[in-house]
């Protein structure tokens, strides 16, 4: 099975601060994705942003990106222009195409106001 | 637009009690996913379904059952309940042949067994 590493059980910010969270993976595969979730004490579970392996550039969606490394085989999330409602859990998952996704165990963000 | 619907939200069992969640999709979805969530120990797949008539397991599959009789629909079951499965439980659907295709949630359910 894939191991999916979040090294940060527990991480915090202030308001209007980048805040960056760490996820490592073990996989021999060249081909394969990677996502980050957020679940917000609604527990809805959120897409926040995902990353194909084969792709060099760096994902972004608004205030969140990823640093890819592949050959160290780290995805880190910055959040920038942290904002309350960015508090949640960040889950970090990978998928191998047409295959299960395997997720870390989380890092618990609070925002200091 | 309904997404991944889980019936119920809460439930409280007795241990040796059953009980079945049910999970509903409308997106048409090939796979879906049965997963449970302990504090400090992330979401963990406990059986998934490739297609109508299709399951398989996960990384934690015993002392439950599931099935997969129509394609929208993935039902887990468990037919004793035992302390050691109080839980969040997360019914997931995504598309099989798009990779970067994400997992889309439903809403879990709180499962309490006493």
């Amino acid at each position: 099975a894939q191991t999916v590493t979040q090294s940060q059980p527990e991480m915090s910010v202030q308001e209007a601060e980048t805040v960056t969270l760490s996820c490592t993976y073990d996989t021999s595969e060249s081909d394969y994705y990677l996502f980050w979730y957020k679940q917000p004490p609604s527990r809805q579970m959120i897409l926040v942003i995902r990353q194909e392996a084969y792709k060099q550039q760096n994902a972004t969606e608004n205030r969140f990106s990823v640093n890819f490394q592949k050959a160290a085989k780290s995805f880190s999330l910055k959040i920038s222009d942290s904002q309350l409602g960015d508090a949640a859990m960040y889950f970090c998952a990978y998928r191998r195409v047409g295959n299960q996704f395997y997720f870390g165990t989380g890092t618990s963000l609070t925002v200091i106001p | 637009n309904a997404g991944v619907t889980q019936t119920p939200k809460f439930r409280v069992l007795k241990t040796g009690q059953s009980m079945t969640l049910l999970c509903a999709q409308d997106m048409n979805h090939e796979y879906m996913y049965w997963y449970r969530q302990d504090p400090g120990m992330g979401l963990r797949l406990i059986h998934y379904s490739v297609g109508e008539g299709t399951t398989a397991k996960g990384e934690v599959p015993d002392g439950y059952n599931v099935s997969r009789l129509k394609k929208q629909n993935f039902l887990l079951g468990l037919e004793s309940a035992a302390p050691s499965q109080t839980s969040v439980y997360f019914c997931a659907s995504s598309y099989v042949d798009r990779g970067d295709s994400p997992l889309h949630f439903g809403n879990g359910t709180r499962l309490t067994v006493t």
